[in-house]
């Protein structure tokens, strides 16, 4: 099956920081999408990005899918912005793969 | 109201009892899906339906039965459950990306 490696595992910023997290995925896929997964466990969708780029007000998305990665870009890092952020993959009716997640920690 | 509506949010039961988790969407997708996560780690695929009629096991169905009674309508049943049943459940619809329920923390004791 697909596998999908994220990083940094965890990243710890100042309020204000920007931060760049990366997903690498070892096939084709057709779906790409970016999670957020907040302190009280709610998975928040963010961005379906098979391909191209994506903004969002603070964040943005790119994906090269002929090189098989993902980057999830957050500026001005907020403490609301903290928890875990997982890319999750598939391909056709393949089920959904999921990377181990990127622990952000935004410090006041 | 949510597009994808799980209940209970929160649930503890004893080992050995019969417990379900309902799963309710207004989407209209066709495809849904439960998802099951420990503490750490990724979300791993339980069962997943593509219609009514159409039931698949997912990487980790053993102790798990699922039943798609309408098209908005998806459960997941534990028919006796176990300690290492305690985790984060997600029901999820599928039409160009998933799209997650809130979630339903399960705790087995």
């Amino acid at each position: 099956g697909i596998q999908v490696e994220q990083s940094p595992p965890d990243l710890i910023l100042q309020e204000g920081a920007n931060s760049t997290l990366r997903c690498n995925f070892s096939d084709s896929v057709n779906n790409l999408q970016w999670f957020h997964q907040n302190p009280w466990g709610q998975l928040i969708n963010l961005f379906y990005i098979p391909s191209g780029t994506k903004q969002n007000g603070r964040l943005s998305a790119t994906t090269v899918a002929t090189e098989r990665y993902s980057l999830l870009y957050i500026s001005s890092s907020q403490t609301t912005d903290s928890g875990v952020y997982f890319c999750a993959v598939n391909f056709g009716n393949e089920k959904l793969t999921f990377g181990t997640g990127t622990r952000l920690t935004i410090i006041p | 109201d949510a597009d994808v509506t799980q209940t209970p949010r929160n649930r503890i039961t004893k080992t050995g009892k019969r417990i379900m988790l309902e799963c309710s969407q207004t989407k209209g997708h066709d495809r849904m899906y439960w998802y099951r996560q420990d503490p750490g780690l990724g979300l791993r695929l339980i069962y997943y339906s593509f219609d009514v009629k159409d039931i698949n096991k997912g990487e980790i169905s053993d102790g798990y039965s699922v039943s798609r009674q309408a098209q908005a309508k998806f459960s997941l049943s534990l028919e006796s459950a176990i300690p290492n049943q305690t985790a984060l459940y997600f029901c999820a619809t599928f039409y160009v990306g998933y799209t997650f329920g809130s979630g339903t923390r399960l705790t087995v004791v």
